[in-house]
């Protein structure tokens, strides 16, 4: 099922380098999510959107921005890669009660 | 603020053992909580979820797991265990109220099943 997608799935890029991953949904959801995974330390939220005008900061935004270009799109950009950026990274929508999470397919990154 | 513990980093079983991870989350209210599960190069897939009701709940592929509010858990169970449960395991807790977006993750357990 891929209600919720992510592009591209894996990525390798060099430190300094403008990296954007990119999320898309279809399950009609305002909510969305972004997350990066990291061994050892579970999943930490970067950013979040509640609709397409509202965007917040998770607990580790720093070095990350994003954009809500529709309800169905939500992009992640690394403006300068570093290395310790390198980490699986998470898309997630949410019905519309915020009750449950549903997860892309992560992209996996790594900064070089 | 929020926060989940996963007692075990590393579980290792044979194959037809029971399993129970541990989890206790902090979160002064109502909460909603959340077993994922990661197989090896996958995503996270829900295992089961408690919002309310019988705290006994059930979910995919045998396993279940058992809010304590008083203990402030929610440990996930299996009574036999097959080599492909190996995997990593995650709870997670949110509050309840619809304000609530917060979905806070546990750091994890990997779980090993040996044929």
């Amino acid at each position: 099922d891929a209600d919720v997608t992510q592009t591209p799935r894996n990525r390798i890029t060099k430190t300094g380098k403008r990296i954007m991953l990119e999320c898309s949904q279809t399950k009609g959801h305002d909510r969305m999510y972004w997350y990066r995974q990291d061994p050892g330390l579970g999943l930490r939220l970067i950013y979040y959107s509640f609709d397409v005008k509202d965007i917040n900061k998770g607990e580790i935004s720093d070095g990350y921005s994003v954009s809500r270009q529709a309800q169905a799109k939500f992009s992640l950009s690394l403006e300068s890669a570093i290395p310790n950026q390198t980490a699986l990274y998470f898309c997630a929508t949410s019905d519309p009660q915020g009750r449950e999470q549903f997860f892309g397919p992560g992209t996996r990154l790594t900064v070089l | 603020a929020q926060s989940v513990s996963q007692h075990n980093h590393h579980v290792i079983l044979s194959e037809a053992a029971s399993l129970e991870l541990g989890c206790n989350y902090s979160y002064g209210g109502t909460v909603n909580l959340f077993w994922y599960v990661q197989y090896p190069g996958q995503h996270l897939q829900l295992l089961l979820k408690y919002f309310s009701g019988d705290p006994l709940v059930k979910g995919i592929k045998g396993f279940e797991a058992e809010f304590i509010k008083s203990k402030f858990s929610f440990n996930l169970r299996k009574p036999s265990v097959q080599w492909s449960d190996t995997a990593e395991y995650f709870c997670a807790v949110k509050g309840a109220g619809a304000g609530s977006y917060q979905l806070t993750f546990g750091k994890g357990t990997k779980l090993s099943v040996i044929p």
